[in-house]
C-alpha cells in the first residue's frame, strides 16, 4: 500500500521560501502524476502543480512564476518550492499520487 | 483561475438521497469528466470518484456520480452521520493544463 509522509518548515516569515518534500513508500514514481495541493484555513483546495517520474511538470498559472516542483526517483521523493512567500499562502499542503493516495499535509503559516 | 461552482451547502435528512452538483465548462468538466472527494474537518480529503463514474477499492455503492454536459453530480443514497463533509469536485481543464477545484459544499445530515 502506497503512503505518502510529507515534512518540511511551518512557519515562515513573508518574503521567505517555502520548501516542502513528499516521500513515497511502498509503491513507485512511475507512471503517475504526483501534485501538491493547498488549502487556506476554513477555504477549500486549490491545486498547485503536478510532476511525474520523468520531471515533467504542470503548475497552476496564478503560481507558476513562484512555483517549483521537482523529483528525486533516488530517493522516491519530490518536493514544492514556493518563493516569495506572503500571509496569502498561510495553509495546509498536501501531496498526493493522483488524488488517490494523499500525505497527511503541513500547516504552513505566514507571518512576521 | 476559473474554477468549478458548486453549492455552498446541502442538507438532508438521514436515511434520504443527497444530489451535489457541480458545474464547469467545455475545456474541463465536459472535456475531461470529472472526480469527487470527500474531506471531514482536520483529514485530508478521500477521493469518491474520478472520470464521472469511476470508484476506487473501497468506497461504498451509495456514492455514484454522473455528467450531463457542462455539469457533475454526486448522489449519496441512505445518508449516515458520517457522510456530513465537505465535498469537493475537480477536473482537469485543457485550456489551463491544470486541475481545477469547485468551492466545495458542505453537507449537512439532519
Amino acid at each position: 500500500q502506497v503512503q505518502l509522509q510529507q515534512w518540511g518548515a511551518g512557519l515562515l516569515k513573508p518574503s521567505e521560501t517555502l520548501s516542502l518534500t513528499c516521500g513515497v513508500y511502498g509503491g513507485s514514481l512511475s507512471g503517475y502524476h504526483w501534485s501538491w495541493i493547498r488549502q487556506p484555513p476554513g477555504k477549500g483546495l486549490e491545486w498547485i502543480g503536478e510532476i511525474n517520474h520523468s520531471g515533467s511538470t504542470n503548475y497552476n498559472p496564478s503560481l507558476k512564476s513562484r512555483v517549483t516542483i521537482s523529483v528525486d526517483t533516488s530517493k522516491s521523493q519530490f518536493s514544492l518550492k514556493l518563493s516569495s512567500v506572503t500571509a496569502a499562502d498561510t495553509a495546509v499542503y498536501y501531496c498526493t499520487r493522483t488524488m488517490t493516495h494523499w500525505g497527511q499535509g503541513t500547516l504552513v503559516t505566514v507571518s512576521s | 483561475q476559473a474554477g468549478l461552482t458548486q453549492p455552498p451547502s446541502v442538507s438532508k435528512g438521514l436515511r434520504q438521497t443527497a444530489t451535489l452538483t457541480c458545474t464547469g465548462n467545455s475545456n474541463n468538466v465536459d472535456n475531461q469528466g470529472a472526480a469527487w472527494l470527500q474531506q471531514h474537518q482536520g483529514h485530508p480529503p478521500k477521493l469518491l470518484s474520478y472520470r464521472n463514474n469511476n470508484r476506487p477499492s473501497g468506497i461504498s455503492e451509495r456514492f455514484s456520480a454522473s455528467r450531463s454536459g457542462n455539469t457533475v453530480s454526486l448522489t449519496i443514497t441512505g445518508l449516515q452521520p458520517e457522510d456530513e463533509a465537505d465535498y469537493y469536485c475537480s477536473a482537469w481543464d485543457s485550456s489551463l493544463s491544470a486541475w481545477v477545484f469547485g468551492g466545495g459544499t458542505k453537507l449537512t445530515v439532519l
